[in-house]
């Protein structure tokens, strides 16, 4: 099977422009939940969508926004871009809910951002 | 609220010692934790999980861990380090019910031949 695919794998920014970018999670699963990691803060989890819908969010700002494709593909974006926006943005997918118990999350390379 | 911590930033270990990464944590009722290891301008990949049952759990790559209630840890091991094994290893932990994933800030594991 293929693993967690994310697209672009880099991309460079400046301040005030947006950005999408694109999670295709392992086929089967339905869940998608995305993490921001940084040198400073680590891996902080912004939201997870299941089924369409976001089921949980982190405690990030509105200019951060998602959602889920029927195809349980999903896209991350980010609005009026800061430099502390700069940060490897990390997707993962599980089968069920990923906030459920034991379900295991399994992640994607990553889209590292860079905004200038 | 939960947490994890793992007071080592650095492990050092010669190729061929076993090899221990820490990790405790704080939740409510029982915990769920994982284990992901790091690669280079990679994403995270998955080494193994504790649910419940057998305290010690074997995972990918020769790894397994140790869970100990009463001392709140999950720490990782290796019988026999080996170059390839140095990476930045993540401890996380989530409660029962639904809650998010919580990880430490990461271990960076560095193996000399």
């Amino acid at each position: 099977k293929a693993g967690v695919t994310q697209t672009p794998r880099y991309l460079i920014k400046t301040r005030g422009q947006q950005v999408t970018l694109s999670c295709s999670p392992i086929s089967g699963h339905r869940s998608v939940s995305w993490y921001q990691q940084t040198p400073g803060q680590g891996l902080q989890f912004l939201f997870e969508y299941f089924s369409e819908t976001q089921r949980n969010k982190g405690n990030f700002p509105g200019r951060f926004s998602g959602r889920q494709f029927s195809n349980s593909r999903s896209e991350m974006n980010v609005s009026t871009l800061e430099l502390g926006d700069s940060a490897l943005y990390l997707c993962a997918s599980s089968l069920g809910l990923a906030g459920v118990g034991g379900e295991t999350q399994y992640f994607g390379p990553g889209t590292r951002l860079l905004v200038l | 609220a939960q947490s994890v911590a793992q007071p080592e930033d650095q492990v050092n270990v010669a190729e061929g010692n076993p090899l221990t990464v820490k990790c405790t944590y704080s939740v409510s009722g029982n915990p769920y934790l994982f284990w992901y290891v790091q690669y280079p301008n990679r994403g995270l990949q998955f080494l193994l999980k504790y649910i419940t049952g057998d305290n010690l759990v074997k995972g990918s790559y020769g790894f397994e861990a140790e869970f100990n209630k009463s001392q709140t840890s999950f720490h990782l091991k290796k019988p026999s380090a080996l170059v390839s094994d140095s990476a930045l290893y993540f401890c996380a932990v989530r409660r029962g019910g639904y809650s998010t994933l919580t990880f430490g800030k990461g271990t960076m594991l560095l193996v000399s031949p």
